[in-house]
């Protein structure tokens, strides 16, 4: 069955860098866009960023732009993403899913458990 | 900023028949939004409910169903049970790569 499952959050300092992943299974990983969403504890959704299928595109939500890098390796079926100069906002549980089309980037669909990513001092 | 808007919160009595709304603080949603919906009950990851404005999701009962009503996506529910007191999302697909989440709907059924 399709199958996301995130690793890599933990505790981080404010302004210190983090590397999620997200280890793909079940499904055809290099035909379908792939997202990143965050839940801060107690809030909503939020959108953080989007790869198409081949890598070739990468969109970020501004909250992310310049700090954040999405980016995945077809060939070991992997999503990752490099977040740098973290801040406390960027607190939350963050969720890697599939897009609901093949070939699009429109809508997360499939979703993994996610991985907690804490930033304290 | 375009932001995606929902009812904060609603209610419904077991049985009954709700429509949760998302819309945009400027403009009409339309299918080429690909309107989504998500359940998420508590601690747990989103289950996704419809995608693409109306298609449903493998193993989603059919008393869930998607729409375009007016300018706004719509996401009903008919003969609500217990289970569903969920919070509900829906995102819409602004073009050029970018997602938007709506703040979400918290339903309680009683």
């Amino acid at each position: 069955q399709v199958q996301l499952v995130e690793s890599g959050g933990g505790v981080v300092q404010p302004g210190r860098s983090l590397r999620l992943s997200c280890a793909a299974s079940g499904f055809t990983f290099s035909s379908y866009g792939m997202h990143w969403v965050r839940q801060a504890p107690g809030k909503g959704l939020e959108w953080v960023a989007v790869v198409s299928y081949d890598g070739s595109k990468k969109y970020y939500a501004d909250s992310v732009k310049g700090r954040f890098t999405i980016s995945r390796d077809n060939s070991k079926n992997t999503l990752s993403l490099q977040m740098n100069s973290l801040r406390a906002e960027d607190t939350a549980v963050y969720h890697c899913a599939r897009d609901s089309l093949m070939f699009r980037g429109v809508s997360p669909f499939v979703w993994g458990q996610g991985t907690l990513v804490t930033v304290s001092s | 900023q375009t932001v995606v808007t929902q009812e904060p919160s609603f209610s419904v009595s077991p049985g009954g028949t709700v429509t949760l709304t998302c819309g945009l603080s400027s403009g009409s949603v339309s299918a080429s939004y690909f309107p989504s919906w998500y359940q998420q009950a508590p601690g747990q990851a989103p289950r996704t409910l419809i995608y693409s404005t109306n298609t449903r999701s493998s193993g989603v009962p059919d008393r869930f169903s998607g729409s375009i009503l007016g300018n706004k996506a719509a996401l009903t529910i008919t003969g609500a049970q217990a289970d569903d007191e969920s919070d509900y999302y829906c995102v819409l697909y602004m073009g050029s790569g970018i997602c938007v989440f709506g703040g979400g709907t918290k339903l309680t059924v009683l």
